[in-house]
């Protein structure tokens, strides 16, 4: 089976903190997603990378960045972090190729900023 | 831009009934679909999905889902739930042409005995 696994499932942060959400698969697929879901507006996509060190913006990326220096590896990174970012992050993986959108999910990182 | 619509928020049903929750989507060119549930405190997994074929996909713990191209919808159906049923469920749309899945805003089956 697939695994997906975010490094923590309950985070607590002061406002301007540096926060990192880390994120690994072990299935050797080539994207890595970031969602953030909140109620009421479903999941809405951060970043994407469909290769290491490379990252496409997705649909909301402002205050957030990512890294994927190895291929089972994504990380988000809050650099200043703000209480509109209390939320929960998803991240989520899939292979390359027609075909093969299914995405795999972690069980999600619940960020709180106070 | 591709976008998702899941009509209801919220739907209530009693256990041993049937239900339908509604999605439709903005783009009428080639895509894929998929429904995914969530259940409390956990990540998504995949329910079925539509890629190609046969307009009427069968899934996970009974579930099925029609693809209706004129009208660009992608309804889920059960004919007869559970308790354990009751979870959030999301139906997510992929043009072709791009890796993203763009996600509706989920509708919460509430099953109740």
């Amino acid at each position: 089976d697939v695994k997906v696994t975010q490094s923590s499932r309950y985070l607590v942060k002061r406002t301007g903190e540096k926060v990192f959400l880390e994120c690994v698969q072990d299935m050797d697929h080539e994207n890595m997603f970031w969602y953030r879901q909140d109620p009421g507006l479903g999941l809405r996509l951060i970043y994407f990378s469909y290769d290491v060190k490379m990252k496409e913006k997705g649909d909301i990326p402002e205050g957030y960045s990512v890294s994927r220096e190895k291929k089972e590896r994504f990380s988000l990174i809050l650099e200043s972090a703000s209480t509109n970012q209390t939320s929960m992050y998803l991240c989520a993986s899939s292979l390359r190729g027609q075909g093969r959108r299914e995405l795999f999910f972690g069980e999600g990182s619940r960020l709180t900023v106070l | 831009a591709q976008s998702v619509t899941q009509l209801d928020s919220q739907v209530p049903v009693f256990e041993e009934a049937p239900v339908e929750l509604r999605c439709n989507y903005s783009s009428s060119v080639s895509v894929y679909l998929f429904w995914y549930v969530q259940y409390p405190n956990q990540g998504l997994q995949l329910l079925l999905k539509y890629l190609s074929g046969s307009t009427l996909v069968k899934g996970i713990n009974g579930f099925e889902a029609e693809f209706n191209k004129s009208q660009t919808s992608f309804h889920l159906r059960k004919p007869s739930v559970h308790i354990s049923d009751t979870a959030e469920y999301f139906c997510a749309v992929s043009d072709r042409s791009s890796y993203k899945l763009i996600f509706g805003s989920g509708t919460r089956l509430l099953v109740r005995p």
